[in-house]
């Protein structure tokens, strides 16, 4: 089975902090995704990455960034929380072999910025 | 650009009865995917049913399946004989044929809550 973890369920941190939320993939997939979900407006894509080092923006991408060092890790950073950050953050991940693969999807984690 | 658009945010429905939770979507592609995605309370997104734009049988997994309808742009999901483990928010999800086998997009309707009453 495909296992896709994110480092913590729950984060409380200040405006103004750096946060890092960290996604894990263990099915050697090439891609990866961020979104965040939010009340009435579905799962929003943050950021996603096609392989190693390669990343493009999604939808909403402002006051985010990604890294991916390793094809197993992706990383969201938020360089300067803010309050209208605070969202549930889901990580997925996804063969590249066709359109039809499925996304995997982590149990997310739920930030709260005070 | 394409949009999913689920206009239900809440549904209910009684234990062993059945329940359609509705999807529509706008975009001028003609291949395509759809998705419906469940996400239980506190658990992890899984993926419940696939359907190809391509093909004119509507997908079917056990007791859920859809009802598309390419003209109209609809695609909802029917459960039957609805089980108290049914319980979840589910999200309908397109994904564009073109380019997808690189990035794997989706766009993600708004949700719709399941209840299911004992």
């Amino acid at each position: 089975d495909v296992k896709v973890t994110q480092s913590s369920r729950y984060l409380v941190k200040r405006t103004g902090e750096k946060v890092f939320l960290e996604c894990v993939q263990d099915m050697d997939h090439e891609n990866m995704f961020w979104y965040r979900q939010d009340p009435g407006l579905g799962l929003r894509l943050i950021y996603f990455s096609y392989d190693v080092k390669m990343k493009e923006k999604g939808d909403i991408p402002e006051g985010y960034s990604v890294s991916r060092e390793k094809k197993e890790r992706f990383s969201l950073i938020l360089e300067s929380a803010s309050t209208n950050q605070t969202s549930m953050y889901l990580c997925a991940s996804r063969r590249q072999l066709g359109a039809q693969e499925t996304q995997y999807f982590g149990p997310g984690t739920r930030l709260l910025v005070l | 650009a394409q949009t999913v658009t689920q206009s239900q945010p809440e549904m209910s429905v009684q234990e062993a009865e059945t329940v359609t939770l509705s999807c529509t979507y706008d975009t001028s592609e003609s291949d395509y995917y759809l998705f419906w995605y469940k996400q239980p309370p506190s658990r992890q997104m899984i993926l419940v049913i696939r359907q190809e734009a391509y093909k004119q049988q509507n997908a079917t997994e056990n007791r859920f399946s859809v009802n598309f309808q390419k003209a109209a742009k609809s695609f909802s999901l029917k459960i039957s004989d609805s089980q108290l483990g049914d319980a979840a928010m589910y999200f309908c999800a397109y994904r564009s044929y073109r380019g997808s086998s690189n990035t794997g997009k989706l766009i993600f309707g708004q949700g719709t809550t399941l209840q299911v009453k004992p």
